[in-house]
């Protein structure tokens, strides 16, 4: 079966400008997650859709993050505007009912 | 969250087991152990995990105390391409989120 999939690999914006990264799960697994890795930290988690509701969006470090997911199927997490602390590793995993996540390879967001 | 703890690294030859400790002395009666690694430019991959009993998969197995306080993930023939981090999480089962901590760094040697 095809992987997670995540779009951008790499993306690198200025201070101020908007970001959207994209996550598409494995067909058929309800639950999708977001991730990330900011410099020097741990991975921690930012937020957790079932289907196209947010189920629990606690890790999520301040309104300038929004995420969706239209349909139930793939998800978007926009930065707007970006800070120079929002730099990292964004990872998307998805699941369906309690086995393990698959992860996407991330993306890469350098913020100058 | 209930936390674990890791060794930093730990190293190992190629074609060797590899015995990766991970201690809970504070695990709840309804956590399960994950364990998960991430290899160098990738996303964290699931491995194994489990309750009580001890697990295989065709990747590790996975072995716990009795009192559930620790536990060992089993590399039985490492290869260079499982080195990687290696994180031990647990996870309750009415919770989705992993908590990563900064797990163990496995080195395999040629």
């Amino acid at each position: 079966e095809a992987g997670v999939t995540q779009f951008p690999s790499h993306s690198v914006i200025e201070k101020g400008q908007t970001v959207t990264l994209r996550c598409d799960p494995i067909s058929g697994h309800d639950n999708l997650y977001w991730y990330r890795r900011v410099m020097g930290k741990e991975i921690k988690f930012l937020l957790h859709f079932v289907k196209e509701s947010k189920q629990d969006e606690s890790g999520m470090p301040n309104n300038r993050f929004l995420a969706e997911r239209t349909g139930g199927t793939y998800s978007t997490l926009k930065v707007q505007p970006a800070e120079l602390e929002d730099s990292g590793v964004y990872f998307c995993a998805s699941s369906h009912q309690d086995y393990g996540y698959t992860f996407g390879s991330g993306t890469r967001l350098t913020v100058v | 969250d209930a936390k674990t703890t890791q060794p930093n690294s730990m190293e190992s030859n190629e074609e060797e087991p590899v015995h990766l400790p991970c201690n809970h002395s504070t695990i709840s009666g309804t956590d399960y152990i994950h364990w998960y690694r991430q290899l160098p430019s990738q996303g964290p991959e699931y491995v194994i995990h489990g309750l009580t009993s001890n697990v295989n998969n065709r990747m590790a197995s996975l072995a716990i105390a009795e009192d559930r306080k620790s536990s060992t993930l089993i590399l039985h023939r490492a290869t260079l391409r499982d080195a990687a981090v290696y994180y031990c999480i647990l996870r309750d089962v009415d919770d989705y989120k992993l908590s990563f901590g900064a797990g163990t760094t496995v080195t395999v040697r040629a």
